[in-house]
């Protein structure tokens, strides 16, 4: 299995704080993404980076950002959680876009 | 936007029986296709992949599927089901949209269902 964790795996939080869920490999690979996973609506990309510092956008990111500071290091931030937002996260890693990608076991988040 | 569309939001097959799980994708230009399967409270794997060549592929657990550019499909097909094949399986498409990157979009997914 790719290196890949997830940190935490379940989290409970209140309406209005801010979140931060983390992405740890070990693979080295460039491609790091973060994923949301719904009911109806399959995987929808939030934020992806292709190094250290660089990012872009993906379909779903309005109230999300996200920081890479670290090759093995990719941050998921609510600045300000909504009921929204409540979803299982998935975080990716992939050598090349356009390669296979590599799942970690996910962040259940619940905002109450 | 490109789109992955898998028509089939449950199937249900009894064991033993054939499988085909469906994906259409919105783009003229070839693609990068991928089937991933998850099981309950996992992320996902990878099945098989299309990236050109030939275009029936093969995958682990005895998946296999077609490449139709005239169809802008990529169907997954297994010959015998088992049990222990019931989980979540989703098509992916990697292709670069006009002027832009390699975006990965994946469909909505297809639960599978198997009766013994």
């Amino acid at each position: 299995d790719a290196g890949i964790t997830q940190s935490p795996r379940h989290k409970v939080t209140e309406t209005g704080t801010p979140v931060t869920l983390r992405c740890h490999q070990t693979e080295n690979h460039r491609y790091m993404y973060w994923y949301r996973q719904d009911p109806g609506h399959g995987l929808r990309l939030i934020h992806y980076s292709y190094g250290v510092k660089d990012t872009d956008k993906g379909e779903v990111s309005d109230g999300y950002s996200v920081s890479r500071s670290k090759t093995e290091d990719f941050l998921l931030t609510l600045e300000s959680a909504t009921s929204s937002q409540t979803s299982v996260y998935f975080c990716a890693i992939s050598e090349l876009l356009n390669t296979e990608a590599f799942f970690g076991q996910g962040t259940r988040l619940t905002v109450v | 936007a490109q789109s992955v569309t898998q028509p089939d939001i449950h199937i249900t097959v009894s064991e033993g029986a054939s499988l085909e799980l469906r994906c259409n994708y919105s783009y003229g230009a070839t693609p990068y296709l991928f089937w991933y399967v998850q099981s309950p409270g996992q992320g996902l794997q990878l099945l098989l992949k299309y990236f050109s060549g030939d275009t029936l592929v093969q995958g682990i657990k005895g998946f296999e599927a077609e490449f139709k550019r005239s169809q802008s499909s990529f169907n997954l097909r297994k010959p015998s089901v088992h049990w222990s094949d019931a989980a979540e399986y989703f098509c992916a498409v990697v292709q670069r949209p006009s002027g832009g990157s390699y975006i990965p979009t994946f469909g909505r997914g297809t639960s599978l269902i198997v009766h013994p």
